[in-house]
């Protein structure tokens, strides 16, 4: 069964503290895979798509990275506005366009 | 540019109600989508439709019907309440799969209680 697992499932930094957030999958035939952002009582918010092992993308104080089996998305010098749930999600081959999302990563930033 | 609109935001039905949940978008996507999210569960695949006229079941359809008469909008509907669909709801749309930009864009979400 195709499963995406997310860890840790909350995380506390203070401001400076850098960390990676983990994406672990097991699915048969990954065409993608998804980082969002979602902020409380707000819709998930696209941040990245990576498609093949050893891809690297970047935005501002994010950068995620996608191996066979798990993506990470470091986060350097954290500031408090990056306070929010993170998603990860799959996009399989032969799945037509439908995402399956883990359960997110809370990540609280404080000063 | 509005993206997508989801109404109503918020609802309170009583168990046997029904209601239409209505999504918008103005991206000219092919693709909907309609999750619902829940505490410890993640977003999971409702119903949805990779064009005009055309649906399909999700993850966890029962309970739940869509049409999709416009490019433009995805509706979903409950036909008779309960307790069990008290959720969040988010509508997303995006283009087709074919295509490198694939992700999907998410409209704010609309907060279900049926008591």
């Amino acid at each position: 069964e195709d499963q995406v697992t997310q860890s840790p499932e909350a995380l506390r930094l203070q401001e400076g503290e850098s960390s990676s957030l983990n994406c672990s999958y097991t699915v048969s035939g990954l065409r993608g895979l998804f980082w969002y952002r979602q902020d409380p009582g707000k819709g998930p918010e696209f941040l990245f798509t990576l498609y093949s092992a050893g891809e690297e993308k970047e935005k501002e104080r994010l950068k995620a990275t996608l191996t066979k089996k798990e993506s990470f998305l470091h986060i350097t010098a954290p500031k408090p506005e990056d306070s929010a749930t993170y998603l990860c999600a799959v996009l399989l081959e032969g799945g037509g366009n439908k995402l399956t999302f883990g359960t997110g990563t809370q990540l609280k930033v404080e000063l | 540019n509005a993206g997508v609109t989801q109404t109503p935001k918020f609802r309170v039905l009583k168990t046997g109600q029904s209601m239409t949940l209505l999504c918008a978008q103005d991206m000219n996507h092919e693709y909907m989508y309609w999750y619902r999210q829940d505490p410890g569960m993640g977003l999971r695949l409702i119903h949805y439709s990779v064009g005009e006229g055309t649906t399909a079941k999700g993850e966890v359809p029962d309970g739940y019907n869509v049409s999709r008469l416009k490019k433009q909008n995805f509706l979903l509907g409950l036909e008779s309440a309960a307790p069990s669909q008290t959720s969040v709801y988010f509508c997303a749309s995006s283009y087709p799969p074919k295509l490198m930009n694939t992700e999907a864009f998410f409209g704010q979400g609309t907060r279900l209680t049926v008591v």
